[in-house]
């Protein structure tokens, strides 16, 4: 089956340093998402990529698809406290159950 | 954007009981799941709860086990049976508004505790 690896697992970072997780699938998917779920809380979408080579920005974070659209990224510039918690990629092909990765977990210090 | 609301939010069971965890939608959703989380984990997917049918399982899940219902368009029960103390974990109820994107929104979970 479908199978989403995501790297790396943990990170720890300054404020103000950046982040990068990669997201890498087995299959090429019709599309990829990104969720956020904050400690103790649930995953939270931030957004969808589904044409090849796509780039979209949501003020400090940068999403990429891959052209091969079997790949992903999510980059952070200048990280905050506020950007604690681990980021999920999720993919799925046509209208498939979502294949959620293993998550990056992301800790800020101030 | 759909608002979930998941009953219990946490509850602690013994062992070879069962717990049904309601989920209600601010809306009504053509797709509804069901995930489990272990703290630090991802997300696996139990089931999608089909309205009007019998739930759709993924491999390791099955019927007996974890009963689904889902009688309308805006509300889920999943029910875990004859639990035992691998069954801890954050139970998830997650929707897909409409068939144009296929963004989903989570509820706030249930947290099962077996002894």
């Amino acid at each position: 089956g479908q199978q989403v690896m995501q790297i790396p697992q943990y990170q720890h970072v300054q404020e103000g340093e950046d982040f990068t997780t990669y997201c890498n699938s087995s299959t090429t998917l019709s599309n990829i998402q990104w969720y956020k779920q904050r400690p103790g809380g649930h995953p939270v979408f931030l957004i969808q990529l589904v044409k090849s080579g796509e780039v979209k920005k949501q003020k400090r974070l940068t999403f990429q698809f891959g052209e091969a659209k079997k790949n992903s990224s999510l980059h952070i510039t200048a990280t905050q406290t506020t950007d604690v918690g681990t980021y999920f990629c999720a993919g799925n092909s046509g209208y498939s159950t979502l294949t959620f990765g293993k998550g990056t977990m992301l800790l800020v210090s101030p | 954007s759909a608002v979930i609301s998941q009953k219990p939010s946490r509850d602690i069971c013994q062992r070879g009981t069962s717990l049904t965890i309601q989920c209600q939608v601010d809306s009504q959703v053509t797709m509804m799941f069901w995930y489990r989380q272990q703290p630090g984990q991802s997300l696996t997917l139990i089931a999608t709860a089909n309205q009007g049918s019998e739930a759709t399982y993924e491999s390791g899940f099955v019927i007996d086990k974890f009963p689904i219902s889902r009688p309308n368009l805006t509300f889920s029960t999943l029910t875990v049976s004859n639990m035992s103390p691998e069954d801890s974990s954050i139970y998830l109820c997650s929707v897909r508004p409409g068939p144009i994107y296929n963004e989903q929104f989570f509820g706030p979970g249930t947290r099962l505790t077996v002894l």
